[in-house]
C-alpha cells in the first residue's frame, strides 16, 4: 500500500534561518508532489507543488525539490518569518485513488 | 476563500446521536474528499467521490457513510457517535478524480461529542 513519511515531525528555527522538510514516498508511479500549510485553527492550503517532469520549483522564499530516484521530495523555506509557523503536510499522488497525507511537520519560527 | 463551503461550522451533540455534515465543492470541481483531523493530529483520509460515484475509501468507520449528489455537493453522515469521533472534519474538492491537481479545502466542521 501507499507509504508516506515526513521528517522531521517538529522543527524549530530562528527567524531568518532556513527550514527543510522531507517527504518520502513508496510508489514509483507517483507524479504529483504538493505541499500544504495549515495554520492553527485553519484549513490546509496548497503552498507549492511540483510534477515529476521537473526537479525543482521556486516561488519567492519557498521551493520544492524532487528526487524521483530516491523517492523523496523536500520543502525549502528560506529567510523564515514568524508567519511561517504552521504545520506542513506533503501529499504525494501515489497512483491510486486514496489521497494520503504525511503526518505533518510542525514548524516553529522564533523571533 | 477556497470556494469550498462546509456547514455547519460547529456541531455539539451527545454520544449515540447521528449528525450530517455538508460540503459544496468549488464551482467546476467534480471530486470531493473527506478528511478527519483529531486534536493535534494529521489528516486522515475517509472517502472520495467523483462525479457522484464513490472513488476511494480510507479508514472510514462502518458507522460513517457519505454520498455525493447530482449537484455535486456531498454529505458525510456520522452515526452512533462516540467521544472519540470528536474532531475537525474537512471537505476538499479538486477538478480531477485523482490527486494530481491541487486540493481546495473548506474551513471544516468542528464536531464535539459529549
Amino acid at each position: 500500500g501507499e507509504n508516506v513519511e515526513q521528517h522531521p515531525s517538529t522543527l524549530s528555527v530562528q527567524e531568518g534561518d532556513s527550514a527543510v522538510i522531507k517527504c518520502t514516498y513508496s510508489d514509483s508511479a507517483s507524479n504529483y508532489f504538493p505541499w500544504y500549510k495549515q495554520e492553527l485553527g485553519k484549513r490546509p492550503q496548497l503552498i507549492i507543488d511540483i510534477r515529476s517532469n521537473v526537479g525543482e520549483k521556486k516561488d519567492q522564499r519557498i521551493a520544492v525539490t524532487l528526487n524521483k530516484t530516491a523517492k523523496h521530495f523536500s520543502l525549502h523555506i528560506t529567510e523564515t518569518q514568524p508567519e511561517d509557523s504552521a504545520v506542513y503536510f506533503c501529499a504525494p499522488f501515489t497512483g491510486g485513488f486514496k489521497t494520503i497525507f504525511g503526518a505533518g511537520t510542525r514548524l516553529f519560527v522564533k523571533a | 476563500d477556497s470556494g469550498v463551503t462546509q456547514t455547519p461550522k460547529h456541531l455539539i451533540t451527545a454520544t449515540g446521536q447521528r449528525v450530517t455534515l455538508r460540503c459544496s465543492p468549488r464551482s467546476g470541481d467534480l471530486s470531493v474528499y473527506w478528511y478527519q483531523q483529531s486534536l493535534d493530529q494529521g489528516l486522515q483520509f475517509l472517502i472520495q467521490y467523483y462525479n457522484g460515484e464513490e472513488r476511494a475509501k480510507g479508514n472510514i468507520l462502518e458507522r460513517f457513510s457519505a454520498q455525493q449528489f447530482p449537484d455535486l455537493h456531498s454529505e458525510l453522515n456520522l452515526s452512533s457517535l462516540e467521544l472519540g469521533d470528536s474532531a475537525l472534519y474537512f471537505c476538499a474538492s479538486s477538478v480531477t478524480g485523482q490527486h494530481n491537481s491541487p486540493l481546495h479545502f473548506g474551513n471544516g466542521t468542528r464536531l464535539t461529542v459529549t
